[in-house]
């Protein structure tokens, strides 16, 4: 595609329910992050994925996030048993590959009550 | 503990005039450096970047400057325009790291 997109733009959920969030990256892109973006602050790395590999998830906050791209280019970001501590801007963004420039989707905004 | 900080939260300069945006590093293993833009409900997108063995780069309004025994990098808009109203935020990486680590971002507003 033309750019990164993200879906859905915004996800209200009720804690303790499972959220799963889209990134469709630039489609020549090898390389894929998500970062989590709390209000007022810059994002912070969760993980990434080089193709279909993901050589590092150290950035996931508890084994209730998990990452996968299966097939080297769409990839989603599950929640499982969300807290409120959760809700924040979750970002996707793709380079050609991890040396470069990333380039970022607008993001879904994560809320959990 | 913050590896890449950004103190001002907000800035406020008159169209025209210059627009200057600090960031602090901690980390002397990072070498490259980068400044995205971001405008509200979109993605940050790439402005400009440098290495850490230059101390200057230059793309158009927008010049980055790096002084690596301070630890201080800098992002200078001139003249500034009222479409460069955005949040900016600095971000560093080491060579060998995917990672960006970074700032919490300043917010720009370009008065006319």
């Amino acid at each position: 595609g033309a750019g990164v997109s993200q879906s859905p733009r915004y996800k209200v959920t009720k804690r303790g329910q499972d959220v799963t969030l889209r990134c469709d990256p630039i489609s020549s892109h090898a390389t894929l992050y998500w970062y989590q973006q709390a209000l007022g602050q810059g994002p912070e790395f969760l993980t990434y994925f080089n193709y279909e590999a993901q050589p590092d998830k150290s950035g996931l906050p508890s084994d209730r996030f998990s990452a996968e791209r299966p097939e080297g280019s769409i990839s989603t970001l599950t929640i499982q048993r969300t807290e409120q501590r959760d809700s924040a801007m979750y970002r996707c963004a793709s380079s050609q590959d991890r040396q470069e420039t990333q380039y970022f989707g607008p993001g879904t905004r994560l809320l959990v009550l | 503990d913050q590896q890449v900080k950004q103190n001002s939260p907000s800035l406020s300069v008159q169209e025209g005039r210059i627009s200057i945006l600090n960031c602090d590093y901690t980390n002397s293993m990072f070498d490259y450096f980068l400044w995205y833009k971001k405008y509200p409900a979109e993605g940050p997108t790439f402005l400009i970047s440098i290495s850490s063995i230059k101390d200057k780069n230059e793309d158009g309004r927008f010049t980055v400057f790096l002084n690596k025994s301070a630890k201080h990098l800098s992002l200078h808009i001139v003249p500034s325009q009222p479409g460069d109203s955005a949040v900016y935020f600095c971000a560093a990486k080491g060579d060998s790291n995917y990672q960006l680590i970074w700032g919490a971002g300043t917010k720009l507003i370009i008065k006319p």
